[in-house]
């Protein structure tokens, strides 16, 4: 398996209150990505990076914001979570120069009451 | 707007015979398919990708055919096995800026009855 975890597993916080998910790499990929997974919408892009500091939007990015500060490390931050943002998030990581296939974590599922 | 879609969310089939998994896609620049397994609780497994280059490639039970014309590609599972019970999702590779973009489809539940 790819070394990627994410943390924590489980979230359940409050309406409004900012929370920050964690993915962690041991494979030094260059491209990291934040998907949430919902019934009946697969699994939907949020933001990736291409590099330390570089990042860019998915097609789900309102009320996310992201940040890599060193190769292994991919945050997301609900800046203000809302209950549409109950979701389970997968991070996953790839090198194009290595292989097409993307690997991902194990997920976050994230509750917002 | 979805780019790559997957018409059927669920297929039942009896052990043994083959699954048939179906994919629909918009964009022409796509560079390569995959297909990803997932189990509840567990993250998507990588199964089987192809080129837009090529229109089959094999990999033991599972074979993905990718028709280019029709924006279309399948991937048949033979023969069936129950721990192929899973959800399968169906992605594209977009190379887009300079950076690569997985789009995934909204994934087709196989049931594979013992």
């Amino acid at each position: 398996d790819a070394g990627i975890t994410q943390s924590p597993r489980h979230k359940v916080t409050e309406t409004g209150t900012p929370v920050t998910l964690r993915c962690h790499q041991t494979e030094n990929h260059r491209y990291m990505y934040w998907y949430r997974q919902d019934p009946g919408h697969g699994l939907r892009l949020i933001h990736y990076s291409y590099g330390v500091k570089d990042t860019d939007k998915g097609e789900v990015s309102d009320g996310y914001s992201v940040s890599r500060s060193k190769t292994e490390d991919f945050l997301l931050t609900l800046e203000s979570a809302t209950s549409s943002q109950t979701s389970v998030y997968f991070c996953a990581i790839s090198d194009v120069t290595r292989g097409t296939e993307a690997f991902f974590g194990q997920g976050t599922r994230l509750t917002v009451v | 707007d979805q780019q790559v879609k997957q018409n059927s969310p669920s297929l039942s089939v009896q052990e043994g015979r083959i699954s048939i998994l179906n994919c629909d896609y918009t964009n022409s620049m796509f560079d390569y398919f995959l297909w990803y397994k997932k189990y509840p609780a567990e993250g998507p497994t990588f199964l089987i990708s192809i080129s837009s280059i090529k229109d089959k490639n094999e990999d033991g039970r599972f074979t993905v055919f990718l028709n280019k014309s029709a924006k279309h590609l399948s991937l048949h599972i033979v023969p069936s096995q129950p721990g192929d019970s899973a959800v399968y999702f169906c992605a594209a590779i977009l190379l887009t800026s300079g950076t690569y973009k997985y789009i995934f489809g909204t994934g087709t539940r196989l049931k594979v009855l013992a």
